[in-house]
């Protein structure tokens, strides 16, 4: 049962223009979200995060939204430049239940940013 | 600041064998937790220390095994290895645990192949 689901798999994107990641989850318990970046040979970085108590976040070209009543998520890159281009997980915690560090990692969505 | 450091970077072990991955955490970062990765599955929780004490755990069999020095530093062990063992073991250690979320930060992994 996947809790936290990525449904694409790969996006592909023109240089500067803005990419759009999406992520679904099922469990509402889940109060605390993060999105990670992966480049080959290399582990996730952490690039984002926001509260259940909030629905935006945002960190210079990177906005993380969050639809509680959707269970729904998503980050905009803007704009997006070719170095972005790498494997995008959506990660779910649940701090009361599953512990603050568990994290459920969606299956990742591979972004390609083309010039 | 020096980052989360996994070793080895590659291993090589027969199907039977055990094997002992090691990490060792950002300085002051006393939460360590392991994840699998591999390409069917995903990134999956395998458990968290914090101050020695295994503090959560996933749902992997009692062959998965870890601990926690006084130094913060983590081991992993794997006895009685399989086929599907082979993936991409990852460390990620976060700041002190206070109850409030702090995302987590990935070494480069230790790349496990099973033969």
């Amino acid at each position: 049962d996947q809790q936290v689901k990525q449904n694409s798999p790969s996006l592909s994107v023109q240089e500067g223009r803005i990419s759009i990641l999406n992520c679904d989850y099922t469990n509402s318990m889940f109060d605390y979200f993060l999105w990670y970046k992966k480049y080959p040979a290399e582990g996730p970085t952490f690039l984002i995060s926001i509260s259940s108590i909030k629905d935006k976040n945002e960190d210079g070209r990177f906005t993380v939204f969050l639809n509680k009543s959707a269970k729904h998520l998503s980050l905009h890159i803007v704009p997006s430049q070719p170095g972005d281009s790498a494997v995008y997980f959506c990660a779910a915690s649940a701090t009361f239940s599953g512990g603050y560090n568990k994290l459920i990692f969606g299956a990742g969505t591979r972004l390609a940013v083309h010039p | 600041k020096a980052g989360v450091t996994q070793t080895p970077r590659y291993l090589i072990k027969t199907r039977g064998q055990q094997v002992t991955l090691s990490c060792s955490p950002i300085s002051g970062h006393r939460s360590v937790s392991w994840y699998q990765q591999t390409p069917g599955q995903g990134l999956q929780f395998l458990f968290e220390y914090f101050s020695e004490t295994q503090r959560n755990k996933g749902n992997f069999p009692g062959r998965f095994s870890g601990r926690q020095f006084s130094n913060s530093r983590s081991e992993m062990n794997v006895s009685t290895l399989e086929l599907g063992d082979s993936a991409l073991y990852l460390c990620a250690s976060s700041r002190p645990g206070t109850g409030t979320n702090s995302p987590l930060h990935f070494g480069n992994g230790t790349r496990l192949t099973v033969t």
